[in-house]
């Protein structure tokens, strides 16, 4: 099915490095919601964003919503080890039932 | 409170076998959700409820059947399974089904089928 293009696919950092991931559509939403997974969970959720230019932060975790409503992005600071999981960007559209949209997924490794 | 509750937590089940999946939310939502997903991947949309009616059926094999007895349960049963269906089931809830509601994830179900 459609999918979000998310980058990168995987990242090796230190830890206490910051770290940037984005995700980029074709289709304009009117929702972005950004989940991390751990290993044998469930998606939780960081942050929902409902509004065009909208930058939200949920403590190290910051995520804006595009102004072209088209790509968000997701910044972690200052890395911990807790931090690893894969994190995915998801958009819901105005039609086609608001479905949710899925990035593939950013896989985050953090070395102590 | 934004729990979804999933049980089981695992389940083996042979190709045989009838089961059933539960899910249970108590935050008032009236959109829930059915989602597969394989290691790694993004999760895929299953079923989608919405005020306890199906609304979307993602052209998922009859051997998958759910069920929304009332607001706050969603139930997938599952028959004649094939070793493919082998994955993390994930419930879902929002407020409503449309955009501008955030949906929370369940825990999910690990299915195994032998």
């Amino acid at each position: 099915g459609q999918q979000l293009n998310q980058s990168p696919q995987s990242m090796f950092i230190q830890e206490g490095e910051d770290v940037s991931m984005n995700c980029t559509s074709s289709s304009i939403f009117n929702t972005w919601l950004w989940y991390k997974q751990e290993p044998g969970e469930g998606p939780v959720l960081l942050i929902a964003l409902y509004k065009a230019g909208e930058l939200t932060s949920n403590g190290r975790l910051t995520a804006q919503f595009g102004i072209t409503r088209k790509d968000s992005f997701l910044n972690i600071s200052a890395s911990i080890p807790s931090d690893v999981g894969i994190y995915f960007c998801a958009g819901r559209e105005g039609n086609q039932g608001g479905k949710l949209i899925f990035g593939q997924g950013t896989e985050l490794s953090v070395k102590p | 409170d934004t729990e979804v509750t999933q049980t089981p937590k695992h389940l083996v089940m042979g190709m045989t076998n009838k089961k059933s999946l539960k899910c249970e939310q108590h935050m008032g939502h009236r959109a829930m959700y059915w989602y597969k997903q394989k290691a790694k991947k993004p999760p895929e949309l299953m079923f989608v409820y919405s005020y306890e009616k199906l609304s979307i059926n993602e052209s998922v094999p009859s051997r998958f059947s759910p069920e929304c007895p009332n607001s706050s349960l969603l139930n997938l049963h599952l028959h004649a399974l094939q070793p493919e269906d082998s994955a993390l089931y994930l419930c879902a809830s929002s407020q409503g089904q449309y955009s501008g509601n955030t949906i929370y994830f369940g825990e999910g179900s690990w299915l195994t089928v032998v």
